[in-house]
């Protein structure tokens, strides 16, 4: 019973592709989030979203769009892949902007090549 | 903005002593969260902790205490009987109660090891 999930764990990858993760909560929760994860382990937040707002961190490139199909699943498109944007990524939850607690996901290790 | 920091990139302590974890911050805001998260080499972030600035009492969870300074803005988390399962990297959070935009504001994370 997975709280948060994300599909694939693992995703290798050329220069210049398009690719997806896929996260999904079975919490109830209405509020999901996108994590970065560099390799010096620093954890920085891309996205905030809920059904009413999606709030970007002003750092992300716009090449990497968050979408959303229902409040349990929320995907992370990233077009025109960079060697720099290998890193782990990790999905969040939570129940509402202003609750404190997040849930995170497994992570996706993703790694351009 | 709100920052985090965490002075110790590694820390080492023997199995079933107590080691302390700093963390400090630094916000403008009087109502916030703060956290402590373990990552073990399996990747998955796991909730350790988490203490409400607005109470005075250290928050615990079984091994796991804090020490929360609310004036000094430092954020220590107290390990006692160390398990070789502890071995992980552990990294303090703030939040804005207020929520929003920032999400988890993290610290560069202390590396534990645990000796036998």
């Amino acid at each position: 019973d997975t709280a948060v999930s994300q599909t694939p764990k693992y995703l290798v990858t050329q220069m210049g592709n398009d690719k997806s993760i896929k996260c999904e909560q079975n919490l109830g929760h209405d509020t999901m989030y996108w994590y970065k994860q560099d390799s010096k382990k620093f954890l920085k937040i891309m996205f905030s979203y809920n059904n009413k707002e999606l709030i970007i961190n002003e750092t992300v490139p716009n090449r990497f769009s968050p979408k959303s199909p229902d409040k349990a699943h929320l995907n992370l498109h990233i077009n025109s892949l960079e060697l720099g944007d290998s890193a782990v990524y990790f999905c969040a939850s939570s129940q509402g902007w202003t609750t404190d607690t997040q849930y995170f996901g497994p992570g996706t290790r993703l790694t351009v090549l | 903005a709100q920052t985090v920091t965490q002075s110790q990139p590694e820390m080492s302590v023997q199995e079933a002593e107590t080691v302390t974890l700093s963390c400090t911050y630094d916000t403008s805001e009087s109502d916030y969260y703060l956290f402590w998260y373990k990552q073990p080499p399996s990747r998955q972030m796991i909730l350790v902790i988490r203490q409400e600035a607005y109470k005075q009492q250290n928050a615990t969870e079984n091994r796991f205490s804090v020490n929360f300074q609310k004036a000094a803005k430092s954020f220590s988390l107290k390990i006692s009987d160390s398990q070789l399962g502890d071995a992980a990297m552990y990294f303090c959070a703030y939040r804005y109660s207020g929520g929003g935009a920032d999400g988890l504001t993290f610290g560069k994370g202390t590396h534990l090891i645990i000796q036998p």
